[in-house]
């Protein structure tokens, strides 16, 4: 039983547009979200993470807008650049920083092309 | 940059043989994980550590064993690998500092044949 849902296996889009990956939860307990970024041979680097308390976070080109009623959150990237091409975990824990077991998806592989 | 280490990077190995996955920090963190991870799928949490002596089952079952008898180091071990355990295997360090993300090293890829 998934607790965190990446839907879309993949996304391509053109350099300078946005790109938009979504997530979805199930567990209404989770109160931390954060995004990572994979590239291959490597291990997941973070990129971004929202509290509960908020419904956006920025950082430069990356934002995450949390929906908790929908139990939803995005993570967007404007502009894209070819650099960003990498799989994206959506990544989300109950308690915060206290019991920090997080709970991922599947991720999404993000292609941007020149 | 890697603050994390995990030594070998692949490990190809017979079945029944003993391994030992090795994960190093010099962060100075508290907390370590493992992390199992298939392609395609989702990371699950096998182990995890809040400190010295301490290790804590995570929320995939694992025949794999764990300790964490310093800091800096936090290996795990397969007493009988089995091609079931063919898998990427992550180390993961985070600070006790609440909402502090985890650091990742870049993995052992594991097959057993």
């Amino acid at each position: 039983d998934q607790q965190v849902k990446q839907n879309s296996p993949s996304l391509s889009v053109q350099e300078g547009r946005i790109s938009i990956l979504n997530c979805d939860y199930t567990n209404s307990m989770f109160d931390y979200f954060l995004w990572y970024k994979k590239y291959p041979a490597e291990g997941p680097t973070f990129l971004i993470s929202i509290s509960s308390i908020k419904d956006k976070n920025e950082d430069g080109r990356f934002t995450v807008f949390l929906n908790k009623s929908a139990k939803h959150l995005s993570l967007h990237i404007v502009p894209s650049q070819p650099g960003d091409s990498a799989v994206y975990f959506c990544a989300a824990s109950v308690g915060g920083g206290s019991n920090y077991k997080l709970t991922f998806g599947k991720g999404t592989l993000l292609t941007v092309n020149p | 940059e890697a603050d994390i280490y995990q030594t070998p990077r692949y490990l190809v190995i017979g079945t029944g043989k003993k391994i030992t996955l090795e994960c190093s920090q010099t962060m100075g963190h508290d907390k370590m994980y493992w992390y199992q991870q298939d392609p395609g799928m989702e990371l699950h949490l096998i182990h995890y550590s809040y400190g010295v002596n301490s290790t804590e089952k995570g929320d995939l079952s694992s025949e794999s064993t764990v300790s964490r008898i310093r800091t800096e180091h936090f290996p795990l071990t397969l007493e009988s690998a089995r091609p079931s355990h063919t898998s990427q295997y992550l180390c993961a360090s985070s600070p006790r500092t609440a909402n502090s993300p985890l650091h990742f090293g870049n993995g052992t890829r594991l097959t057993v044949t």
